[in-house]
């Protein structure tokens, strides 16, 4: 059970390039999200996807568009790459979302350190 | 908006101290509040949640505490070991969606041999 998954763990861009960031989560959970995290910033969310088949906006989401392409995965894309792209990213999972109680604890992924040139 | 503030920033204690991380938020309708843990280069581990119809929390040395009417949550941790170093966060729910959460900034912990 290896819970939440993410590649690559590292990767280095130059501006206008485009890339994606795989999630995966074994654990059966409807509900995904994807976080970056700034120095002075905290944790912000980018996007979240309830349950397969929907996505919402989140915090910052600008720059930014995701897939969850089936129950399991939830990827996270870059169209155009910029300087203020350069973050951590943390993929996320919960049973539920909401007002679920316990059901939406988050659990995080060991995160991709993106640094766009 | 929902607003979450950690203090402090940072704490040094000697090992064996038992100690309190408090976190407060803004908007009291919140559902649960979580804590996580943080080590450097690493993501975030969760130790605990309260639902808001908790008071407190409890696993091994841990213990959360959340009071809604005065928006603040603890975390006492007892007996303080080096291996309990580490960035602390709390997060509660966003205002107006349950869903998305609203961290604190963290309070670095180091524990001293």
């Amino acid at each position: 059970n290896a819970g939440v998954t993410q590649t690559p763990k590292f990767q280095v861009l130059k501006t206008g390039q485009s890339m994606t960031l795989q999630c995966a989560q074994d654990m059966n959970h409807n509900s995904m999200y994807w976080y970056r995290q700034d120095p002075g910033m905290g944790l912000r969310l980018i996007y979240y996807s309830a349950s397969e088949g929907t996505t919402d906006k989140g915090e910052v989401p600008n720059g930014y568009n995701v897939s969850r392409l089936n129950k399991r995965e939830f990827s996270l894309r870059l169209e155009s790459a910029a300087p203020s792209q350069t973050s951590v990213y943390f993929c996320a999972s919960s049973l539920l979302g909401g007002t679920s109680g316990r059901m939406n604890e988050q659990f995080f992924g060991p995160g991709t350190r993106l640094t766009v040139l | 908006k929902q607003e979450v503030t950690q203090i402090p920033a940072a704490l040094s204690v000697p090992e064996g101290e038992n100690l309190v991380l408090n976190c407060s938020f803004t908007d009291s309708a919140i559902y649960n509040l979580q804590w996580f843990r943080q080590d450097p280069g690493k993501g975030l581990t969760s130790l605990l949640l309260i639902q808001s119809s908790q008071r407190e929390q409890t696993s091994g040395r841990l213990n959360a505490s959340l009071d809604k009417s005065s928006g603040r949550s603890t975390l006492y941790i007892a007996a303080s070991q080096p291996g309990d170093s580490a960035t602390y966060l709390c997060a509660a729910p966003s205002s107006g969606s349950a869903r998305q959460l609203t961290f604190g900034s963290g309070t670095q912990l180091t524990v001293l041999p």
